[in-house]
C-alpha cells in the first residue's frame, strides 16, 4: 500500500486569501485525486489529477476556483482560492496505481481540515 | 452511471455481537467494490474488496463481505465487534471500465461495551 503525507494537516484561514494543500506519495501512481468531505458525510470527488496536464474537474468544480499541480507521479497540490465559510471542509488526496490490474483500491491520505472565518 | 446505497446512518451493536453494515450498488458492467472505514480526525483507511472470484472476501481487522450480484450487495460483515470497531464505514464501487470511484453516505458504527 502506498503511505501518502498531506499537508498542512488542518488550518485556519481567512476569507478572500487562498491556500495550498500538498500531497505526496511515496511511491509512482498512475492516479491522483482530490475528495471533499463534510465532517460525518460522504466523500465528493472535486478532480483527477493528471500527471504533465490539466485536471479533470467534476461537475460543480471549476479550474479557476480549485487549481491543481501534478508534476510528477508522486506529488499533487490543490489549491482552495479566494476563500468563503463555505469552503471550509476536510479536503483528502487519494492515490491509486492501475500499472497492475488486481490494483485497483484507492489510499487516501489523513486529509486537511480547513476553516475559513 | 454507477451509484451505491448505504439504507442506515447509524448501527448500533454490543461488544461481543456480530455486527452488518449494508451496502447495495448500481452499475452497468461489472463492479469492483470497497469498504472503507474512517476514524475521527483520520484519512480512509481501505478494509476489503471485491473483484472478481469467490463472493465472500476478507478483510483486515477481522471484517469480511459478501457480495451477492442477484440483490447487488456487497454487505459488509463482523462475527464478535469490538468497540473499538467504532467508526464511520463507507461502501464504494467502481464499473470496472470507469475512472470514478463512488462513495456512499456513509454509517456510523458504534458498538457498546
Amino acid at each position: 500500500s502506498a503511505v501518502i503525507s498531506q499537508k498542512p494537516s488542518r488550518d485556519i484561514c481567512q476569507r478572500g486569501t487562498s491556500l495550498t494543500i500538498q500531497c505526496q506519495v511515496d511511491s509512482q501512481v498512475t492516479m491522483m485525486f482530490w475528495y471533499r468531505q463534510q465532517p460525518g458525510q460522504s466523500l465528493t470527488l472535486i478532480a483527477t489529477a493528471n500527471q504533465g496536464s490539466e485536471a479533470t474537474y467534476e461537475s460543480g468544480f471549476v479550474i479557476d476556483k480549485f487549481p491543481i499541480s501534478r508534476p510528477n507521479l508522486t506529488f499533487s497540490t490543490l489549491t482552495v482560492s479566494n476563500m468563503s465559510p463555505e469552503d471550509s471542509s476536510i479536503y483528502l488526496c487519494s492515490v491509486e496505481d492501475r500499472r497492475r490490474p488486481l490494483n485497483t483500491e484507492a489510499f487516501f491520505g489523513q486529509g486537511t481540515r480547513l476553516t475559513v472565518v | 452511471a454507477q451509484s451505491v446505497a448505504q439504507p442506515e446512518d447509524q448501527v448500533n451493536v454490543a461488544e461481543g455481537n456480530p455486527l452488518t453494515v449494508k451496502c447495495t450498488y448500481s452499475v452497468s458492467g461489472n463492479p469492483y467494490l470497497f469498504w472503507y472505514v474512517q476514524y475521527p480526525n483520520r484519512g480512509l483507511q481501505f478494509l476489503l474488496k471485491y473483484i472478481t472470484g469467490d463472493n465472500l472476501v476478507k478483510g483486515s481487522y477481522g471484517f469480511e463481505a459478501e457480495f451477492n450480484k442477484s440483490q447487488t450487495s456487497f454487505h459488509l460483515k463482523k462475527p464478535s465487534a469490538l468497540v473499538s470497531d467504532s467508526a464511520l464505514y463507507f461502501c464504494a464501487v467502481r464499473d470496472m471500465g470507469n475512472n470514478d470511484m463512488r462513495f456512499g453516505a456513509g454509517t456510523r458504527l458504534t458498538v457498546k461495551p
